[in-house]
């Protein structure tokens, strides 16, 4: 696709239920991020896959948040037993990976329009 | 990642350059440089990056300090819809640690007509 989606882009549940986010990288782009912005803060780190390397997870605030990637493709952001705290916009960015063919870096994640997850 | 320090805003008149510094005085010889920005109710949007040299796209550019301990993004002539959060990042690019970008509190960028 032409650009980073995310989906659904808005979602509003129960408190106490479980929402799955789901994240369609650019074609070909080997790393994924999620990250997290509260209303009025900054982005915060959630989680990051790097082709098949092992994820790191550093970011991820409890046990309740979980992401899975199969592959180079889609992942899913899960939250399980969402508390209102849990209200924020998800966001997910690719990019190419963490050097490019040539030994230099890359330059840039490309981020999507996010999904505004509201716990009610 | 290193930490960033940032003024958390500035105003800007149109048509004027806007100067946005940032402190990185704990930078290491292998972070980069890199500026974000996120625009009202969208994504992050990359700007410019860099390692010890000065550099320019069509979007700005980036003049970092000789010792690399802070540096300043240029928009060269700013307009109202570069009304946005700009983020400096710095960041291991080793493969080992992977790309992950950590954000700060950015400053908020209002330009005014």
């Amino acid at each position: 696709g032409a650009g980073v989606s995310q989906s659904p882009s808005n979602k509003v549940t129960e408190k106490g239920k479980d929402v799955e986010l789901r994240c369609d990288p650019i074609s070909g782009h080997t790393a994924l991020y999620w990250y997290r912005q509260r209303l009025g803060q900054g982005l915060e780190f959630l989680i990051y896959f790097q082709g098949n390397s092992a994820p790191d997870k550093s970011g991820l605030p409890s046990d309740r948040f979980s992401a899975e990637r199969t592959g180079e493709s889609v992942s899913t952001l899960t939250i399980q037993r969402t508390q209102q705290e849990d209200s924020a916009v998800y966001l997910c960015a690719s990019s190419l990976g963490a050097l490019r063919r040539d030994g230099l870096p890359n330059t840039e994640a490309f981020f999507g329009q996010g999904t505004r997850l509201t716990v009610v | 990642d290193a930490k960033t320090t940032q003024p958390p805003s500035m105003d800007c008149a149109e048509g004027r350059a806007a100067n946005l510094p940032c402190n990185h005085s704990t930078i290491s010889g292998n972070e980069y440089v890199y500026w974000y920005r996120q625009i009202h109710s969208q994504g992050p949007q990359y700007i410019i990056h860099g390692l010890k040299n000065n550099e320019t796209n069509e979007m700005a550019s980036l003049i970092i300090t000789e010792d690399r301990k802070s540096s300043t993004l240029i928009l060269p002539h700013a307009t109202l819809r570069d009304t946005a959060v700009y983020y400096c990042i710095v960041r291991l690019m080793i493969k080992a640690a992977g790309n992950k970008l950590t954000f700060g509190g950015g400053t908020r960028v209002l330009v005014k007509p």
